[in-house]
């Protein structure tokens, strides 16, 4: 069973570019949830994709975006990048309705400069 | 809505002692109740999770939490600690019945073990 993956491990850019981070989700999973973690915090819930439609969404602005795909791998993408943009990106994936249990990539660390 | 509090930032123990991380939350639904463990440039790893049924859940590695629905807590227990125990701990809730699975976390708890 393969866990999920995430791409690249690390990534620097500059303010008002654009990103877009990668997930592949766990085998059999057809949701995703993406999540932001600033250093010395807690993560915090950006959007969740099943069947690649947005589900849900947490507080964050629109020019975070994302897609999920058929083979319910996942795209973050965000605009306009500001310096408090800088975190490690967590993607998770579940079975929605199974077990409730979400199981996480190790990240993407975004520094923006 | 759902916030969830980690009262201690860090936690210092020696090896072989008995720890306890606090866990405090507040929802306006019922809710599910996870730990997670984030060890050095990792992503974060399930430890536990209480969804019904006992309110005493065990996990593999000798850790153990208990939910207190009238005292809103879910603290995580280990009688005796190793060093590779050292890690960031975080605690999450998850609305029932929302449409959709969102884990709100708590700041974390950094337990640290000294020989």
């Amino acid at each position: 069973e393969t866990g999920v993956t995430q791409s690249p491990t690390h990534l620097i850019k500059t303010r008002g570019q654009q990103v877009t981070l990668r997930c592949s989700s766990q085998s059999g999973h057809n949701t995703v949830s993406w999540y932001q973690q600033a250093l010395g915090q807690g993560p915090q819930f950006i959007f969740q994709y099943y069947r690649e439609e947005e589900n849900g969404r947490g507080n964050f602005p629109p020019r975070f975006s994302g897609l999920q795909f058929p083979n319910y791998s996942s795209e973050l993408n965000v605009n306009a990048l500001e310096l408090d943009d800088s975190a490690l990106y967590l993607c998770a994936s579940s079975l929605l309705g199974k077990g409730y249990e979400q199981y996480f990539g190790p990240g993407t660390r975004l520094t923006v400069t | 809505a759902q916030s969830v509090t980690q009262l201690d930032s860090q936690v210092p123990v020696f090896e072989e002692a008995p720890v306890e991380l606090r866990c405090n939350y507040s929802s306006s639904v019922s809710v599910y109740l996870f730990w997670y463990v984030q060890y050095p440039n990792q992503g974060l790893q399930l430890l536990l999770k209480y969804l019904s049924g006992s309110t005493l859940v065990e996990s593999i590695n000798g850790f153990e939490a208990e939910f207190n629905k009238s005292q809103t807590s879910f603290h995580l227990r280990k009688p005796s600690v190793h060093i590779s125990d050292t890690a960031e701990y975080f605690c999450a809730v998850m609305g029932m019945n929302t449409g959709f699975q969102k884990l709100v976390f708590g700041t974390g708890t950094r337990l640290l073990v000294s020989p």
